[in-house]
This record gives C-alpha cells, structure tokens and sequence, in this order.
C-alpha cells in the first residue's frame, strides 16, 4: 500500500495567516491525490483533486501543488470558516485508497 | 442536489453482523462507482470498499477482506455493506461516498455509526 504521511499533525494559526501542510507519499502517486476538509461531526468535503484542481465551489483561497511524492496544500489567508482537519488522500493505487492522518488547523 | 443517506449503524457484539445502506438520489447512481470509508473515534479517514458502476469489480481493504461485502441495487439506487465477524476495532462511523472521476470523493453521506461492543 502506498503510506501518506501529513504534517504537521497540528498546527496553530491566525485568521489572516498563510497556512501550508504537506504531504508525503512512500512512493509516486503522480497527481492522484486530493484534499479534504472535514470539521467535527461532519463528513468530508473535497476541495483539490488532481493535487492542484480546484472543486468548483471551493474558495480561490485554497490551492494544492505538488507531484510525485510531494504535496502541499496552500490557505493563502486563513478565514474563520477554515479551522478544520485536513486530509491528503492519494487514488494512484486505485484499488488501495489511503488517507494521510490529518492536519488539524486551531485557532492560535 | 446530491444526497447520500446512510443507515443501519448500530450497537453489536464482536462477531455479530450489520448490513449497512446508502439511499442515493439526484444522480444517475448507476453510471457511479461507490465507496465506502470510515472513521474511528477519534482517529483519521480509512477506505473500506469499492465497487464499480456497473458492479464488475470490487476492491477492499486488507482488513475487512473476507469479512465485508460491498453491493449495490441500481433499481433501488442503494449501496450496500455487508459486515460479518465484527471486531471491536471495526467501532467506526461509516460513510458512503460517491466517486468523482476514478477513486476521489465528491459527495459524502453523513454517516453511520458502528459499534462493536459486549
């Protein structure tokens, strides 16, 4: 199975801030990897797929970069809206999905 | 608007099994594959099951293979997930998924509840 490692694990920030969390495969994924915001007691939502394709609805605040083994997901200004946990998801190995273990964003 | 409502959760004992359900609506469920994924307590997003649109393929994690059956009626616009031998670790909200492009999710059910308890 192809491991997704996220980090941080938490991370403390301002409204306004930029805010950046990576996310490392254990091996290639190309660009098949998305992003999701999730917010206690609710379901997932997808905001990158394709590592840097914005979900139509999503804010232009949120952008994604990388390729291979490496990604980054990008909040250009934090908004109040956004502290939640964040999950990498790759689907290179579409027969083995996995998730990196989350980024939870808190209000510093 | 796309909706997947997830039910059948519940409290069970290890070894026990649950069928779990997923009602979509407001888009062609047969043209879709679907998936399941859960979520511990507490802990971060795993994938389940998966079962292609027209039901030709289906894929599962190591650790519900041979315990799990994922399914699916398109007369019902219904997924399935039939959950044999349960394990306490298994205690988990379940979600169904719906697959946008191949193996990313657009839209979420709210979930169920498993759990695995004597």
């Amino acid at each position: 199975d192809i491991q997704m490692t996220q980090s941080p694990s938490t991370l403390s920030a301002s409204v306004g801030d930029r805010v950046t969390i990576t996310c490392r495969a254990s091996q290639s994924t190309s660009s098949w990897l998305a992003w999701y915001q999730q917010k206690p007691g609710k379901a997932p939502k997808l905001l990158i797929y394709k590592a840097s394709s914005l979900e139509s609805g999503v804010p232009s605040r949120f952008s994604g970069s990388g390729s291979g083994t490496e990604f980054t997901l990008t909040i250009s200004s934090l908004q109040p809206d956004d502290f939640a946990t964040y999950y990498c998801q790759q689907y290179k190995n579409y027969s083995r999905l996995t998730f990196g273990g989350g980024t939870k964003v808190e209000i510093k | 608007q796309v909706h997947l409502v997830e039910s059948g959760g519940g409290v069970v004992q290890p070894g026990g099994s649950l069928r779990l359900s997923c009602a979509a609506s407001a888009f062609t469920f047969s043209s879709y594959g679907m998936h399941w994924v859960r979520q511990a307590p507490g802990k971060g997003l795993e994938w389940v099951a998966f079962i292609r649109y027209d039901g030709s393929n289906k894929y599962y994690a190591d650790f519900v293979k041979g315990r799990f059956t994922i399914s699916r009626d398109d007369s019902k616009n219904t997924l399935y997930l039939q959950m044999n031998s349960l394990r306490a670790e298994d205690t988990a909200v379940y979600y169904c998924a719906k697959e946008k492009g191949v193996s990313f999710f657009d839209y979420w059910g709210q979930g169920t509840l498993v759990t695995v308890s004597s």
